[in-house]
C-alpha cells in the first residue's frame, strides 16, 4: 500500500539559509499535517491543510510557511534557519477522521549548522 | 488546552519482565486516545485507538486500557524487538470539521535487554 512520502530524508543547511520540505500524502487523502520533533521530544503540531486550505495552526514560527498544492502534496518552507530548527519533521495524511489517527511519513531530518 | 503526560520517561526491562507504561491526559472531550510506537529516526507507527473508559485492546504482547483520566500500555513478557519509544496522543472531540490534530506526550523510551 502507498504510504506518505517525504523528501528529502536528510537535509543539512547553514544558519540563515532556507529549506523546503516536501510531503506527498497517501492517494485520495485530503488532509496533511506537519509535525516537528526535536531530539528526545514529542512531536509538536505545526500546521495542517484540508483540501488545499489551512485548517489549523499550531506552534509554527513566523519564519515558516506551508501550503498544499492542487495535487494535494504539501511543502513546508523554512527561512532564516536557526540552530534550534534542527529536528525531525514529519508529515502525516488522512481522509477525514480515521480510527488510527493518521499515517505518518518517515520524516525529514533537518540539521542546521 | 489538551495535555498528555507519559511516565516513566525511560524504562529498562529484562526480556520476559512484564511492566506498564502510563499516559495521563486532560482533554476537553475525548474523541480518541492513540498509542504509537516510534523507532529511532522513523515516523510513529500506529498501535491502538481507545475511545471510552473501560475499553481494552490487545496486540501480541501489548494491551492498552483506558480510564477517564489515563491509559496504560501493558507489555507482557517483552522481547528485545519491543525496544522503542511509545507515544500516547489524544484527539479532542471538539476539534471538528477538518481539524483532527493529535496532541502527543513526550513518550516512554523502552529498552528490553536480552
Amino acid at each position: 500500500a502507498a504510504g506518505v512520502i517525504q523528501s528529502p530524508r536528510h537535509l543539512i543547511k547553514e544558519k540563515r539559509e532556507t529549506a523546503t520540505l516536501k510531503c506527498y500524502p497517501i492517494p485520495r487523502h485530503d488532509t496533511v499535517y506537519w509535525y516537528q520533533q526535536g531530539p528526545g521530544q514529542d512531536p509538536q503540531f505545526l500546521i495542517s491543510f484540508y483540501e488545499k486550505m489551512q485548517s489549523d495552526k499550531g506552534s509554527i514560527p513566523d519564519r515558516f510557511s506551508a501550503q498544499q498544492f492542487s495535487d494535494y502534496h504539501s511543502e513546508l518552507n523554512m527561512s532564516s534557519l536557526e540552530l534550534g530548527d534542527s529536528a525531525l519533521y514529519f508529515c502525516a495524511s488522512s481522509l477525514g477522521w480515521q480510527p488510527y489517527g493518521y499515517t505518518f511519513g518517515s520524516g525529514t531530518r533537518l540539521t542546521v549548522v | 488546552e489538551d495535555q498528555v503526560t507519559q511516565s516513566p520517561e525511560a524504562l529498562r526491562l529484562q526480556e520476559g519482565e512484564s511492566s506498564s507504561l502510563n499516559c495521563s491526559y486532560t482533554v476537553s472531550g475525548l474523541r480518541g486516545l492513540f498509542w504509537y510506537r516510534q523507532d529511532p529516526g522513523k515516523g510513529p507507527e500506529f498501535l491502538f485507538t481507545l475511545y471510552s473508559a473501560g475499553e481494552e485492546k490487545e496486540k501480541e504482547r501489548l494491551k492498552a486500557t483506558l480510564t477517564k483520566k489515563e491509559s496504560f500500555l501493558h507489555i507482557t513478557a517483552p522481547k528485545p524487538e519491543d525496544s522503542a519509544t511509545y507515544l500516547c496522543a489524544v484527539q479532542a472531540r471538539n476539534s471538528g470539521g477538518s481539524n483532527y490534530k493529535l496532541t502527543f506526550g513526550k513518550g516512554t523510551l523502552l529498552t528490553v535487554n536480552p
